[in-house]
Formats: structure tokens, C-alpha cells, sequence
């Protein structure tokens, strides 16, 4: 099957610092690329879809400047946690489908983010 | 609005019992649905999807659109069944929306 990287696996830093984290399509290219977040025993939350060459479109309640994405290439994009506070803490987690069949996503293992 | 709803999030079953997983969902079109599963240490993987009508490792999930419903069975759960499980609903353009998840432990 496909394979989707994440990196790093996860990340510990300070408030008020900015974060990236690269979601990576290994085996396969990937116009379109999702990031979620999951709270501690909680279910995903889509957060927005990374589209190659355009803007990425963010779901109702997320702040696009707060949480920058760029998806520069067919295997990469990235996601920016700007001046991060405490409750930005959390599990993002990023997936993409295969041109083949859009209707199975492949999921990247994921990136703990603890802001102190 | 769409809405996937998992009234478990905690199942325990003994080895051999049946399984059945719920899930509910609200969506005014045409749903497409899924099973997704975490295994410990694992990232999240597809199961099944109503669409296949297929069973995998042993499990099947038939989409009831009168109910809104998408449970998955097993007949005789296996102790490496033990993961969670999302049902999870495409909203289209690939958009999913997820249940709270069922965390499935098979006790020997």
C-alpha cells in the first residue's frame, strides 16, 4: 500500500514559537493532502485540505493564519503552528488518497506537539 | 449537518464471542462509509468501505439506510482484533468525518 511520513514524530516546544511539520507522500503523488487533529481520547477533527498549487481550504472554527499549510509539491506538504500557545497541543495527524482510488486515504503516523 | 456517531467507546468481548461495533450516522445525500482501525502503535488504516461489500479479516459492516446505520460484525473475535475503530462518513472531495471511535479489547 501507500505510504504517508510525517515529520518529526513529535515536537516539544515553547510558547510563542512557530512549528512545522511535513506530511510526505513516500510511494505515490498526491494533489490533495488532509491534516486532523485529535485531542487526548478524542476522534479526528479535519482541520483543512492541503491542495498542490493552490490554497489550502480550512473547515468552519480553524484559524488559517494560526495554522499556515503549504503544499509546494505533489509529495509534500507542510503544516505551520504559528506563535503556539499550551492549548495547541494535540496529535495532528495527516492523509492523502492515491490518484488510483480517491476513496481510501493512507495516514501518516502522526506528530504529538506539546507547547509548554 | 454530517454526523457519525459511536454510542461505544469502550467494547470488551471474550475470544470467539461476536463483535458488533455501532455506528449512526446523519448526512443528507448519499453516504459513503467506512471502517477505519488503530491498532496499538500503528497509525490509522482502512478496514472496509460499504461500497466493497467485502469481508476482511473476518469482518463486515452492511450500510442500512433506513436505520442510518454502518455496524461492523465479526462472528468470533480474534484476540489480535483488539484496536480502536472509527466508522468514518466521506463528505465528498474525499472529506471525512469520524465517529468517536470504539476502543475493542478481546479478552482471552
Amino acid at each position: 500500500g501507500a505510504v504517508v511520513s510525517q515529520h518529526p514524530s513529535w515536537v516539544i516546544c515553547k510558547s510563542g514559537t512557530s512549528v512545522k511539520i511535513e506530511c510526505r507522500s513516500l510511494d505515490f503523488q498526491a494533489t490533495t493532502m488532509f491534516w486532523y487533529r485529535q485531542f487526548p481520547k478524542q476522534s479526528l477533527m479535519l482541520m483543512a485540505t492541503s491542495n498542490e498549487g493552490s490554497k489550502a481550504t480550512y473547515e468552519q472554527g480553524v484559524e488559517k493564519d494560526k495554522f499556515l499549510i503549504n503544499h509546494a509539491s505533489l509529495t509534500l506538504s507542510t503544516l505551520t503552528v504559528t506563535s503556539a500557545h499550551p492549548e495547541d497541543s494535540s496529535f495532528y495527524i495527516c492523509s492523502a488518497p492515491t490518484s488510483y482510488d480517491y476513496n481510501e486515504q493512507f495516514f501518516g503516523p502522526g506528530t504529538r506537539l506539546t507547547v509548554l | 449537518a454530517q454526523r457519525v456517531t459511536q454510542p461505544e467507546k469502550l467494547l470488551s468481548v471474550f475470544k470467539g464471542a461476536p463483535v458488533e461495533l455501532k455506528c449512526n450516522y446523519s448526512y443528507s445525500g448519499s453516504p459513503e462509509l467506512f471502517w477505519y482501525v488503530q491498532y496499538s502503535r500503528q497509525r490509522l488504516q482502512l478496514l472496509l468501505r460499504h461500497i466493497s461489500r467485502e469481508s476482511i479479516k473476518g469482518f463486515t459492516a452492511d450500510l442500512n439506510k433506513g436505520e442510518t446505520s454502518f455496524h461492523l460484525k465479526k462472528p468470533f473475535a480474534q484476540e489480535e482484533d483488539s484496536a480502536m475503530y472509527y466508522c468514518a462518513l466521506s463528505q465528498g472531495a474525499q472529506k471525512l468525518v469520524f465517529g468517536q471511535g470504539t476502543r475493542l479489547t478481546i479478552n482471552p
